[in-house]
């Protein structure tokens, strides 16, 4: 079975500062697709980025970048420059390309950022 | 506005009544999938559509809901005999069809504002 785990319930970080939220998958499908999406209170799910499990470099996407370490089966989140706006769930999902052929996602439990100022 | 569209926003039931939520997906994907999300949980799969067929379905979708997708556009979830168990935030998404994704990845899912549902 698959799964994701973000082991952060919640934490605060200082504006401007970078922050590093953590993703372990689990899978047993060689081809699969890493997502970390952003849940402001409003409710809406943001789609922030993407990683490919072939993909040689690590994935990034402005003040965001994907921290892919296959052998450990991590995909760790960095924020730079953190601002008042990131304040968010976030949340890890991973689809497989064999298990989940129709291309559905299966999230992590989340983790809550509070941005300080 | 041309991202997904779910109404209402926000409904509240008494328990043991139906409802029916509607989701309105970006107008060229194809790809529709249903999921609920619970308070402090990341969103769980319910169902999918491609085009107007209904092709996956979760356990978690007992026969008390039904989902559709007539015409291929929109998508109806119908919750029957509600349960507080039900109360939720039911979220929609949708996706290009394979090999058109903008960003590349063929798999990249809009998200809906979703339908919180509370059952009395």
């Amino acid at each position: 079975a698959q799964k994701i785990t973000q082991t952060q319930p919640g934490m605060f970080v200082q504006e401007k500062e970078a922050v590093t939220l953590d993703c372990t998958y689990d899978t047993s499908d060689p081809s699969y697709g890493l997502f970390w999406y952003k849940q402001p209170s409003s409710g809406e799910m943001i789609f922030l980025i993407y990683q490919g499990s072939y993909d040689q470099q690590n994935a990034t996407e402005g003040r965001y970048s994907l921290n892919f370490q296959k052998a450990r089966k991590s995909a760790n989140l960095v924020i730079s420059a953190s601002q008042l706006g990131d304040s968010a769930m976030y949340f890890c999902a991973m689809r497989a390309s064999l298990t989940d052929s129709w291309g559905k996602l299966q999230f992590g439990a989340g983790t809550q950022v509070v941005v300080t100022p | 506005d041309t991202g997904v569209s779910q109404n209402p926003r926000h409904k509240i039931t008494k328990r043991g009544q139906n409802v029916t939520f509607r989701c309105d997906p970006i107008s060229e994907h194809n790809r529709l999938y249903w999921y609920r999300q619970t308070l402090g949980q990341g969103p769980e799969f319910l169902t999918y559509f491609q085009n107007e067929a209904q092709l996956e379905k979760s356990r978690l979708l007992s026969d008390r809901f039904s989902a559709e997708r007539p015409k291929g556009s929109f998508s109806t979830l119908e919750i029957q005999r509600t349960e507080q168990g039900d109360s939720a935030m039911y979220l929609c998404a949708s996706s290009p069809p394979v090999g058109q994704g903008t960003s590349g990845e063929d798999n990249e899912q809009f998200f809906g504002p979703g339908t919180r549902l509370t059952v009395l």
